[in-house]
C-alpha cells in the first residue's frame, strides 16, 4: 500500500534561516508526490508536486522539494524562512490504483522572528 | 477557471440533530470528489469519494453518509450527530487527467 511518513510533529526555525520539512514515502511503482500547506481554519493549498522529471521541484511561495529515489524521500525546503510560512504542512502520495490521495500526519512549521 | 465551494464555514449542532454539508465544483465536468475529516487540527482521514453521479465509496464505517445527486455536487449527511463527529470537514476534487486535488475552504463542525 502507498504511504508517506512525516517524522517531525513540529519544526522550529528562525526567520531568514533555511528550512526543511521531511517526508519519506513507500510506494510500489513510480510515486506521485505532493506537498500541501494549511493555514488555521483553512483548506489545504497546493504547493508543488513530483510526477516525473527533474528531482528538484519548484513550487509556490519560494518552496521547493527534492525527490530522492534511493532514500525514498521528498523533503520540502526553502532557502530563507518567513514568519508567514508558519503553518501546517502535509506530504501526500497518490495511490494510482484507487485514485486516492494519502496524506502524512502533518508537520507544524513555526518560524520565529 | 475551476473553483470549489463548500458551506457553511462553521456549524454548531446539538447531539442527535441531522447534518447536511454541501460542496459544489464549477468550471469542470465529471470530477472525482472527496470528503475528508481532520480531527484535532492534524491528520486527514478520507471519508468518502465519488467518481460519478450516484457512485459513492465509503472508506470507514461511521455515522455519516454521502451523496452525489449531480455531477458537480457532493453532500455529506448524518441523520443523528454524535459528539465524535466534531471536526474540520474538507471537500476536494480532482479533474480527469489531473494529478493533485483542489480543496474547499472547509467546514468547522462542533457537536454539542
Amino acid at each position: 500500500a502507498q504511504s508517506v511518513a512525516q517524522p517531525e510533529d513540529q519544526v522550529n526555525v528562525a526567520e531568514g534561516n533555511p528550512l526543511t520539512v521531511k517526508c519519506t514515502y513507500s510506494v510500489s511503482g513510480n510515486p506521485y508526490l505532493f506537498w500541501y500547506v494549511q493555514y488555521p481554519n483553512r483548506g489545504l493549498q497546493f504547493l508543488l508536486k513530483y510526477i516525473t522529471g527533474d528531482n528538484l521541484v519548484k513550487g509556490s511561495y519560494g518552496f521547493e522539494a527534492e525527490f530522492n529515489k534511493s532514500q525514498t524521500s521528498f523533503h520540502l525546503k526553502k532557502p530563507s524562512a518567513l514568519v508567514s510560512d508558519s503553518a501546517l504542512y502535509f506530504c501526500a502520495v497518490r495511490d494510482i490504483r484507487s485514485d486516492k490521495l494519502i496524506f502524512g500526519t502533518g508537520t507544524r512549521l513555526q518560524v520565529f522572528p | 477557471s475551476q473553483t470549489i465551494h463548500q458551506w457553511p464555514a462553521t456549524l454548531v449542532q446539538p447531539v442527535g440533530s441531522p447534518l447536511s454539508l454541501e460542496c459544489t465544483v464549477e468550471g469542470t465536468s465529471n470530477p472525482n470528489l472527496y470528503w475528508y475529516r481532520q480531527a484535532a487540527g492534524r491528520g486527514l482521514q478520507l471519508l468518502f469519494y465519488s467518481v460519478g453521479i450516484g457512485q459513492i465509496s465509503s472508506e470507514v464505517p461511521q455515522n455519516l453518509s454521502a451523496s452525489r445527486p449531480q455531477d458537480r455536487q457532493f453532500i455529506l449527511s448524518s441523520k443523528k450527530l454524535l459528539l465524535s463527529d466534531s471536526g474540520f470537514y474538507l471537500c476536494a476534487w480532482r479533474g480527469t487527467g489531473g494529478y493533485g486535488y483542489t480543496f474547499g475552504s472547509g467546514t468547522r463542525l462542533t457537536v454539542v
